[in-house]
């Protein structure tokens, strides 16, 4: 089982709708999460950080956090066709040293104009 | 912002010679980390480094070592560079708090 599991894609909608990513981990007492965009050819930025159960919006991105169920997902409401990338999702888990993440594979999103 | 800077965006070497990718960030982040990332295959990690003169191995260090001898700078050297060594470059810096901030990246081929 990967330490981190994204579905690959691609994810496409149309513009305007509500795109939603998905990721689950594995290691139940890990304390914090992040999602990542990663525009083709350039390296990845933090979009969005969550660490408590419970939803936190940052203008048109949610993101979700469900520590009993361990998932974490990403809303982006009103979705625009610049925000076509590549979504990782990254968790740190509190057993690991050096504050390293653990990256999932990413999903492609595609938004369609 | 924190900035992490990537000497080389771009890199051609020949297969066999000794390769030096140099990472410096400017907020006195204690943690970076140099990561390989290839189509299908995600974030790899390479090395990391907690600490001045620290380093740990990741999750697929052979062919690679790294040298920290400041705070700022982090160092991935490739040994003798092979083919299978052509890929995306990414290193990093985190802060106890935040997520990593990533350089631009350098793009080495091999050839």
């Amino acid at each position: 089982q990967k330490e981190v599991e994204q579905n690959s894609g691609p994810l496409s909608v149309p513009e305007g709708a509500i795109a939603s990513l998905n990721c689950t981990y594995s290691d139940r007492v890990s304390q914090s999460f992040f999602w990542y965009r990663q525009y083709s050819g350039k390296s990845p930025e933090l979009i969005m950080s969550i660490y408590s159960n419970g939803d936190k919006e940052d203008g048109r991105f949610t993101a979700q956090l469900n520590k009993a169920s361990q998932y974490v997902s990403l809303l982006i409401r009103d979705s625009q066709p610049s925000d076509s990338a590549t979504y990782l999702c990254a968790v740190k888990p509190r057993r690991e040293y050096g504050n390293k993440l653990v990256f999932g594979a990413g999903t492609i999103l595609r938004v369609k104009s | 912002d924190v900035k992490v800077t990537q000497s080389s965006r771009y890199l051609v070497k020949r297969t066999g010679e000794k390769v030096f990718l140099e990472c410096v960030q400017d907020m006195d982040h204690e943690n970076m980390f140099w990561y390989r990332q290839d189509p299908g295959l995600g974030l790899r990690l390479i090395y990391f480094s907690y600490d001045v003169k620290m380093k740990e191995k990741g999750d697929i260090p052979e062919g690679y070592s790294v040298s920290r001898e400041k705070k700022e700078r982090f160092s991935l050297i490739l040994e003798s560079a092979s083919t299978n060594q052509t890929s995306m470059y990414l290193c990093a810096s985190r802060s106890q708090t935040y997520g990593y901030t990533f350089g631009s990246g350098t793009r080495l081929t091999v050839v």
